[in-house]
């Protein structure tokens, strides 16, 4: 299976504390992308990186991508109440922007 | 900030019945995909379409699915004879390039009865 795996499936933490998210996968990738869903909604695009970058910030975002691990975390810095949600890692496996999508993790963040 | 709307928003239908979903991509987009999320499972992907042809499809997308855009702006996924296990979010999402993120719209929830 190319299938990615996250870790934990779920988080709860209080507001100010950072989130981190872990994702796995099986097979070389083209790149790999976290998405955002709040409850019965659409998928949020939060961040791409490529297979060969290592690191990559967006605002209170950083994402990190261990080729040699097959991994990659989300690190949500100074959590909010509205970053509950839950967060998806998605993998391009070279096939032509198909993307595989892990079974999420479920972060909860307490005022 | 551009958007890839969905409709409807929601859709109950009898089994057996066919259904259209409907997206309108952004629209200097080129690539256009659909994909689906049982109830607490997976997001999985059903089909890509670019240059007005299927590029790739799964094993999911069988011959009850098919796809195309009849006017060069709508993006239509339709489902013939629908099962019960056809119940999902449907989402539609579209791309300017392989290697950058896509724009997913809000989902179309088909509930099978």
């Amino acid at each position: 299976s190319q299938q990615g795996e996250e870790d934990p499936q779920a988080l709860s933490i209080q507001e100010g504390e950072n989130a981190t998210m872990n994702c796995s996968y099986k097979t070389s990738i083209n790149n790999l992308q976290w998405y955002r869903q709040n409850s019965g909604r659409g998928l949020v695009h939060l961040i791409l990186i490529r297979s060969n970058e290592r690191e990559k910030h967006s605002g209170r975002l950083r994402v990190t991508l261990d080729t040699s691990k097959k991994s990659s975390s989300l690190l949500i810095t100074a959590s909010r109440a509205a970053d509950t949600a839950s967060y998806f890692c998605a993998t391009d496996y070279n096939q032509g922007g198909k993307l595989i999508f892990g079974q999420g993790t479920e972060l909860s963040v307490k005022p | 900030e551009p958007e890839v709307t969905q409709t409807p928003s929601h859709q109950v239908t009898q089994m057996g019945q066919e259904v259209i979903l409907r997206c309108v991509p952004i629209s200097n987009h080129l690539y256009f995909y659909w994909y689906r999320q049982i109830l607490g499972q997976k997001v999985e992907f059903l089909v890509s379409f670019y240059n007005n042809e299927i590029s790739e499809k799964s094993e999911i997308f069988d011959d009850q699915f098919s796809v195309e855009r009849p006017d060069g702006s709508n993006f239509t996924l339709k489902i013939r004879s629908t099962k019960l296990e056809d119940s999902a979010m449907y989402f539609c999402a579209s791309g300017t390039e392989i290697n950058y993120g896509y724009t997913f719209g809000s989902g179309t929830r088909l509930t099978v009865v």
